[in-house]
């Protein structure tokens, strides 16, 4: 267990609506990252937040759009589904401490999306 | 921009056999290094990882890799598997430009391990 924690585990939603993961953090890690598995793609970088504040962005859609609160938890919205947005999508936490690029990235169990 | 090669989709051997896993990286700028397991219906665990001194980097359940800069490779091995083992295998590394830690990964390699 990796002490990260993610809502909910399965989802099954139909094209054009919109979603919302949930992830909270390992106790005391202050950067969340939001990462998609998906078959064609496979694992690809979406958005990092620390502390609140966007800090990175990767191959995430427009229609893609994250947070983090004010507790630390964070949200990944997708809207606007496509039938290609199914895929298992993984929230990691690090400490976001002095150690930089050196942090392990601890992961969650995902949340299985299924766009029909 | 960087990216990683996973040269082998799927690897079987038999228990108590050895195994290496291949990974290969391609960068402008230098990375760290990162191998990753992937349990059934799991997250992903860190096995890993090399930042900087000895090559040989010793990680959790025996495995090991080998950081090779000339050959911009950092191949996973293990001596003896178990069927335990069986699970899918990411290499990843992080560009030290940038400041940003996101990982980029490998495909995977599935490693099935059979009695």
């Amino acid at each position: 267990d990796s002490g990260v924690t993610q809502t909910p585990k399965h989802l099954i939603t139909a094209t054009g609506q919109r979603v919302t993961l949930r992830c909270s953090p390992r106790s005391g890690d202050l950067s969340v990252y939001w990462y998609q598995q998906s078959l064609d793609q496979g694992l690809q970088f979406l958005i990092q937040y620390y502390n609140g504040e966007e800090r990175a962005k990767g191959n995430i859609l427009e229609r893609f759009s994250a947070q983090q609160f004010p507790d630390l938890h964070s949200e990944l919205n997708l809207s606007s589904l496509e039938l290609g947005d199914s895929a298992l999508y993984f929230c990691a936490s690090s400490p976001g401490g002095t150690s930089g690029l050196q942090e392990t990235q601890y992961f969650g169990p995902g949340t299985r999306l299924l766009v029909l | 921009a960087q990216s990683v090669t996973q040269l082998d989709s799927q690897v079987p051997v038999f228990e108590e056999a050895p195994v290496e896993l291949r990974c290969n990286y391609s960068s402008s700028v230098s990375v760290y290094l990162f191998w990753y397991v992937q349990y059934p219906n799991q997250g992903l665990q860190l096995l890993l990882k090399y930042l900087s001194g000895s090559t040989l980097v010793k990680g959790i359940n025996g495995f090991e890799a080998e950081f090779n800069k000339s050959q911009t490779s950092f191949h996973l091995r293990k001596p003896s598997v178990h069927i335990s083992d069986t699970a899918e295998y990411f290499c990843a590394v992080i560009p030290l430009s940038g400041g940003y830690n996101k990982l980029i990964f490998g495909a995977g390699t599935r490693l099935a391990v059979h009695p």
